[in-house]
């Protein structure tokens, strides 16, 4: 079964505003990673975070990471039309989930213009 | 080359043939991972490459299911006795080293597969 459980499901905000999305995970982990889709096809990496990183800034994307609560997030700011995608995050897990990365289910956005 | 390419981007097939599909890495990208996708879900993972050799096949359904990476680039995921099931997006990835060293995947456009 996936590890990650992303929160919440859907998302729908309007242009301008900030977006924040949830995950859960449950094992220990070297790092966590969070990646977006359109299209149901290719994956694209947008940001890692280690695990002895609390929180980590790239551009508009701004990921935090608390491994006593097995959780991260994932907020865009200033969203755009074009941020419209899924969203998953990726645990890369030790012991024996270890090996490859594991996904959550996702987090519809959509952004309105 | 400059991404990950996976060919065919769409494979249409009847229940019980056999599919092969193939995924060219990044250069000089030492390991390569195989997802399956299904609809409304995330990635699921089924193997993972360290140079020729699978590391972990772990996540692979059942027999039916194998894949190979001869000379440590290209690989092949093939599907014997394919059944509706297996209908997904095959999706492929590779990274400049294994898990746990900080490396993000840089994934295909994946093959979408329809059994029928």
């Amino acid at each position: 079964s996936q590890q990650g459980e992303e929160d919440p499901q859907a998302l729908s905000i309007q242009e301008g505003e900030n977006a924040t999305m949830n995950c859960s995970y449950k094992t220990s982990i070297n790092n966590l990673q969070w990646y977006r889709q359109n299209s149901g096809r290719g994956l694209v990496h947008l940001i890692l975070i280690r695990s002895n990183e609390r929180e980590k800034h790239s551009g508009r994307l701004r990921v935090t990471l608390d491994t006593s609560k097995k959780s991260s997030s994932l907020l865009i700011t200033a969203s755009r039309a074009a941020d419209t995608a899924s969203y998953f995050c990726a645990t890369d897990a030790k012991g024996e989930y270890g090996n490859k990365l594991v996904f959550g289910a996702g987090t519809i956005l959509r952004v309105k213009s | 080359g400059a991404g990950v390419s996976q060919t065919p981007s769409n494979k249409v097939t009847e229940k019980g043939k056999y599919v092969e599909l193939r995924c060219d890495p990044i250069s000089g990208h030492t390991a390569l991972y195989w997802y399956r996708q299904s609809l409304g879900q995330g990635p699921e993972f089924l193997i993972y490459f360290q140079g020729t050799g699978a590391a972990d096949d772990s996540g692979l359904p059942n027999d039916r299911f194998f894949a190979v990476r001869p000379e440590g680039s290209v690989s092949t995921l093939k599907i014997q006795r394919t059944e509706r099931g297996d209908s997904a997006v095959y999706l492929c990835a590779s990274s400049p080293q294994g898990p746990g060293l900080g490396y993000g995947y840089t994934f295909g456009s994946g093959t979408r597969l329809t059994v029928v």
